[in-house]
């Protein structure tokens, strides 16, 4: 199993461009994330779907989208790229669907993204 | 909202000895979940250990152990025996109970982080 895979690894823009980043997971999870970690401060949540067809806003939504594409897949979206949005990015999944669990997540490597 | 601090930026242990990492945080609910994550210069996110907050004892995995004082609201990490590998940057995280329906949030409410060194 490959866990959780995102693509690109790296990636360099120029203020205004746009890009998609992508993530698939094969553990049959029904929930999915996105965060940035920037220096000092953690990770924070971008988006989130807690089941296929779902998506809602976390903590630091704006200037992103997401898509839902089915249940492997959850990707992130930077229409018009600014240098604020400089940050590696992670995609996880967990289980989810309910009851109480540890429901832990799982992470992908990351993208580092540079926004010129 | 919760919170969760982590008051020590940057810390060191020799190698073979023990260190403590500290985390607290905020909350107003009775029943959560509690997290440990390492972040090794790779950056992977990987998971150390796990803690309920309604399972009175606490966690270990081989060397490592955590302190859960419910009441303080502290939630430390021991790392018996350190090896060089276990250079890392260290994340506590917080995360709410889930709906039984499955509509809710599984999201983690992160801490800024601790470095850890590793004097061999």
């Amino acid at each position: 199993n490959a866990g959780v895979t995102q693509t690109p690894k790296f990636q360099v823009l120029k203020t205004g461009q746009s890009m998609t980043l992508q993530c698939a997971q094969d553990m049959n999870h029904n929930s999915m994330y996105w965060y940035r970690q920037d220096p000092g401060m953690g990770l924070r949540l971008i988006y989130y779907s807690a089941s296929e067809g779902t998506t809602d806003k976390g903590e630091v939504p704006n200037g992103y989208n997401v898509s839902r594409l089915n249940k492997r897949e959850f990707s992130l979206r930077l229409e018009s790229a600014a240098p604020s949005q400089t940050s590696v990015y992670f995609c996880a999944s967990s289980r989810g669907g309910g009851g109480n669990s540890y429901n832990e997540q799982f992470f992908g490597p990351g993208t580092r993204l540079t926004v010129l | 909202a919760q919170t969760v601090t982590q008051s020590q930026p940057e810390m060191s242990v020799q190698e073979a000895e023990t260190v403590t990492l500290s985390c607290t945080y905020d909350t107003s609910e009775s029943d959560y979940y509690l997290f440990w994550y390492k972040q090794p210069p790779s950056r992977q996110m990987i998971l150390v250990i796990r803690q309920e907050a309604y399972k009175q004892q606490n966690a270990t995995e081989n060397r490592f152990s955590v302190n859960f004082q419910k009441a303080a609201k502290s939630f430390s990490l021991k790392i018996s025996d350190s090896q060089l590998g276990d250079a890392a940057m260290y994340f506590c995280a917080y995360r709410s109970p889930g709906t039984y329906s499955g509509a809710g949030s599984y999201q983690l409410t992160f801490g800024k982080g601790t470095k850890l060194s590793v004097i061999p």
